[in-house]
């Protein structure tokens, strides 16, 4: 069975940082792209940023580039978010989501159960 | 980046009812490569039909998938009470984007 176990969320002042992790088990963790997608309370989902099985390719949205990095530990079947220079819009439920071919650019059949992050100003 | 556009915003029905949900798409969506997803409150979206049409094993056959192009449906034939919850369209075929959602409401 999958799992996706995200954590790392918590309360943090605006312009602060933040590691977000998400454990993986139940697949082959390398031969997946992983992704982190966001939900702002009350609002949709944003995708917010994607990196291949090997982590040699990285892609983000517009709203996080260059404040935040995505990364990962094949030999710990661990995903991260590397979140600096928070700012109050970035409050939001983040998930860490994968897709059940594996490949980059499809859709994602794996959800964690989310971690929370306030960013207060 | 490719906008998705979902309407209605939000959907009053009843169960039994027909529930038609739109997706438009601000540029062509390369091979179909649309999907939607059911979210309820408090949990993670669920995938349920991806390349537009293609239902995710275990997914009622009441849900489909239909479009091409710019202009994507999501029809649930026959509602049933679990079926009300806040919908998504996603696109990933350029990147990733998500539409705003429509909420199906028990009339």
């Amino acid at each position: 069975e999958v799992q996706l176990l995200e954590s790392g969320g918590g309360l943090v002042q605006a312009g602060g940082s933040l590691r977000l992790s998400c454990a993986a088990s139940g697949f082959t963790f390398s031969n997946c792209a992983m992704n982190w997608v966001r939900q702002a309370p009350g609002k949709g989902l944003e995708w917010i940023s994607g990196i291949s099985g090997s982590g040699d390719s990285t892609h983000y949205a517009d709203s996080v580039k260059g404040r935040f990095t995505i990364s990962r530990d094949n030999s710990k079947n661990t995903l991260y978010l590397q979140m600096n220079s928070l700012r109050a819009e970035d409050t939001a439920v983040y998930y860490c989501a994968a897709p059940g071919s594996g490949y980059e650019f499809t859709p994602f059949d794996f959800w964690g159960q989310g971690t929370l992050v306030t960013v207060s100003s | 980046e490719i906008v998705l556009t979902q309407s209605p915003g939000t959907l009053s029905l009843s169960p039994g009812e027909r529930a038609t949900l739109s997706c438009r798409a601000s540029q062509s969506v390369s091979s179909r490569k649309l999907a939607w997803y059911q979210q309820k409150p408090g949990q993670a979206p669920r995938l349920l039909i991806y390349y537009a049409v293609s239902r995710v094993t275990g997914i009622p056959d009441r849900f489909s998938g239909s479009g091409s192009g710019t202009d994507f449906t999501l029809t649930i034939s026959r509602l049933e009470p679990e079926d009300f919850a806040v919908y998504y369209c996603q696109q990933y075929g350029t990147s990733h984007t998500f539409g705003q959602g429509t909420k199906l409401e028990i009339k």
